[in-house]
């Protein structure tokens, strides 16, 4: 496997299920986020994590749960979810040491709440 | 705080026409400024991207940019669109340490007409 990689690509889950979604990326980088990119709306930035460490939670509902037990990787636990959330969610990565701030994004997972 | 406007939501262009892309931005400190693309099902990839080097930046697919400080602007182009080019196109712009914050635009859809 190369870049980011996200799984599953399409989940589909009630209102009152519990899932996780899941991003590896295998570049070496530090920094990863989780952006909500919603239909008609701006990329929403929700969590950051820079070595592990949690650095931006947008305001984002506790339904979301972040996890990051290592550079490499990066969860985001859902429960309780609302239509409102369905959405596509993508994982990136950066090198933040080499200054210069690209982010490499994964395919993202296409979440739709019923 | 920064932000960036990207000037209409959808640009329609036929095939070898000239592609332009505008995108203006905000900033308290120079910036580093982006642009990314967005194929159907996937996620966003770097076209390309401006550090405080030279203010014309040349990507991938033969798109390029240019940064002119006294407008706010880092408008995209390429000389003759082609239908592959057919895509969503993000202007995004990073000005804090170590790049965490990244706002992005709403994007622009380009639709390329045979």
């Amino acid at each position: 496997e190369t870049g980011v990689t996200q799984t599953p690509r399409h989940l589909v889950m009630g209102m009152t299920n519990k899932k996780s979604l899941k991003c590896e990326q295998h570049l070496g980088h530090n920094a990863m986020y989780w952006y909500k990119q919603s239909a008609k709306k701006p990329l929403e930035l929700m969590f950051v994590y820079n070595f592990k460490e949690q650095t931006e939670n947008n305001s984002v509902p506790s339904r979301f749960s972040p996890e990051c037990p290592n550079s490499s990787h990066l969860f985001l636990h859902l429960h309780t979810l609302q239509p409102e959330d369905s959405a596509l969610y993508l994982c990136a990565s950066s090198q933040t040491s080499s200054g210069s701030y690209e982010q490499y994004f994964g395919p993202g997972t296409r979440l739709t709440v019923t | 705080a920064q932000s960036v406007t990207q000037l209409g939501s959808h640009v329609s262009v036929s095939e070898g026409a000239l592609v332009l892309l505008r995108c203006n931005y905000s900033s308290s400190v120079p910036p580093y400024l982006f642009w990314y693309v967005q194929y159907p099902n996937q996620g966003l990839q770097l076209l390309l991207k401006y550090t405080s080097a030279a203010t014309l930046v040349k990507g991938i697919n033969g798109f390029e940019a240019e940064f002119k400080k006294s407008e706010t602007s880092f408008h995209l182009t390429k000389p003759s669109a082609h239908m592959s080019d057919a895509a969503e196109y993000f202007c995004a712009v990073s000005d804090a340490p170590g790049g965490f914050k990244t706002i992005f635009g709403a994007g622009t859809r380009l639709f390329v007409k045979a």
